[in-house]
């Protein structure tokens, strides 16, 4: 069974910085790609970054370029986000997503049950 | 970048009736679309992926239309479990999309 599980969410300062992890278990990690998905509260979902299986390539949502780094440790099957400069408007529930598949299109077959971030003075 | 832009925004219907959920891109998409259900406190789940897929131990009243720009979700007899927020997302490039989510209520 995929498990994914999230963690290092909490309540930073504008301008501060969080790493999120996510441990996933149940599957090959290093043969796909994973993905992070916030949810603003109240709001609905928006696609934040991905990295590929085998640590490239990575892509983000233009928000968040230069201040967020994707990356990962196969080795310890953990996922990371690396979130820099944050802004109040980075407040979110932060979902990692597991690709459903290892190649073709991206459809997030499983999602961790996600990690609140809250950027505030 | 592809829009995706979901209609109605809140459905308000009875347990037993028909839900028809629409989204609408802003260019053709072929059939490269998905359809999410998310419960309150949940994490968003996969229902139907490539137009008309059901994923994995997800039940047959949910099937997936459409093609080019305008799809289809529905759900045949709505069911307790069903009154959620439903997305439907789309993926070629960078960025990957979601619609706006269309909310399915007890009436």
């Amino acid at each position: 069974e995929v498990q994914l599980v999230e963690s290092g969410g909490g309540l930073v300062q504008p301008g501060g910085s969080l790493r999120l992890s996510c441990a996933a278990s149940g599957f090959t990690f290093g043969s796909y790609s994973m993905n992070w998905v916030r949810q603003a509260p109240g709001k609905g979902l928006e696609w934040v970054s991905v990295i590929g299986g085998g640590g490239v390539p990575t892509y983000y949502t233009d928000s968040v370029k230069g201040r967020f780094t994707v990356s990962r440790d196969n080795s310890k099957n953990t996922l990371y986000l690396q979130m820099n400069s944050l802004r109040a408007e980075d407040t979110a529930l932060y979902y990692c997503a597991k690709k459903k598949e290892v190649a073709g299109v991206t459809y997030l077959g499983s999602w961790g049950q996600g990690t609140l971030v809250t950027v505030s003075s | 970048e592809i829009v995706l832009t979901q209609s109605p925004v809140t459905l308000s219907l009875s347990p037993g009736e028909s839900a028809t959920l629409s989204c609408r891109a802003s260019q053709s998409v072929s059939n490269y679309l998905a359809w999410y259900q998310q419960k309150p406190g949940q994490a968003p789940r996969l229902l139907i992926y490539d137009t008309s897929n059901r994923a994995t131990g997800i039940p047959a009243r949910f099937s997936g239309s459409g093609s080019g720009t305008d799809f289809t979700l529905t759900i045949s007899s709505l069911e307790p479990g069903d009154f959620a927020i439903y997305y439907c997302q789309y993926h070629s490039n960078w960025p990957l999309t979601f619609g706006g989510g269309t909310r399915v209520e007890i009436k």
